[in-house]
């Protein structure tokens, strides 16, 4: 049973570029939840998709948008990169359960702005 | 602040010793969890507690909940070199779809 797999693994990229991340869940779960990890910090919460739809999102600018496909992968958008968009970009998939559980983290897409 | 705050920040302790790291938070929670992360990679899932626990056991782990005091601890026992990791408390909050995580305790297992 394939956990949750990310790619790239790592990835670099200029000031002003786009870049597309890519998450597969976990097999059995349907919701995709995206976090950002600077580095000594904390995952910071992006947002979560959940029936292709952007269910909850985190204080990040429109910049960051995703997509949920029929299947429950899904994808995290970067557009006009920043430095301080350098960080570790972890997924996790889940189970639908409204009363919440474990979190299935991916080994995460380490991206560099340059 | 919706998220969790830890402390100490980063703990160094011998082999064999035990570890105790504690969460505090502000909101109203329905579930707070604990993740493990070693350098650089995914975040692993350790154990849950539901807002209606006050204890929970997971081999040589010890998580309390003191829910009137907006606290958690997670202990962990006979510490070994291969714990050294990142620990984080993750809340849900009552009504919410999203976990949020603190900035983690970082611990050092001397061997």
């Amino acid at each position: 049973d394939a956990g949750v797999t990310q790619s790239p693994t790592h990835l670099i990229k200029t000031r002003g570029q786009q870049v597309t991340l890519r998450c597969s869940p976990k097999s059995g779960h349907d919701t995709v939840s995206w976090y950002q990890q600077a580095l000594g910090q904390g995952p910071q919460f992006i947002f979560q998709y959940y029936e292709e739809e952007e269910r909850q999102r985190g204080n990040f600018p429109d910049r960051f948008s995703g997509h949920q496909f029929p299947n429950y992968s899904s994808e995290l958008n970067v557009n006009a990169l920043l430095l301080g968009d350098s960080a570790l970009y972890l997924c996790a998939s889940s189970p639908r359960n409204l009363l919440g559980g474990e979190l299935f983290f991916g080994e995460g897409s380490r991206l560099t702005v340059l | 602040s919706q998220q969790g705050e830890e402390d100490p920040q980063a703990l160094s302790i011998q082999e064999g010793e035990n570890a105790t790291m504690n969460c505090s938070y502000k909101t109203s929670i329905n579930n707070l969890q604990w993740y493990r992360q070693n350098s650089g990679r995914g975040l692993v899932h350790l154990i849950l507690i539901r807002s209606n626990e006050r204890e929970k056991h997971s081999g040589r782990l010890r998580v309390t909940l003191d829910t009137s005091k907006k606290s958690s601890s997670l202990l962990i026992t006979a510490s070994r070199a291969a714990d050294t990791a990142s620990y984080f408390c993750a809340l849900r909050n009552t009504g919410g779809f999203k976990t949020i995580f603190g900035a983690g305790t970082r611990l050092f297992v001397k061997a």
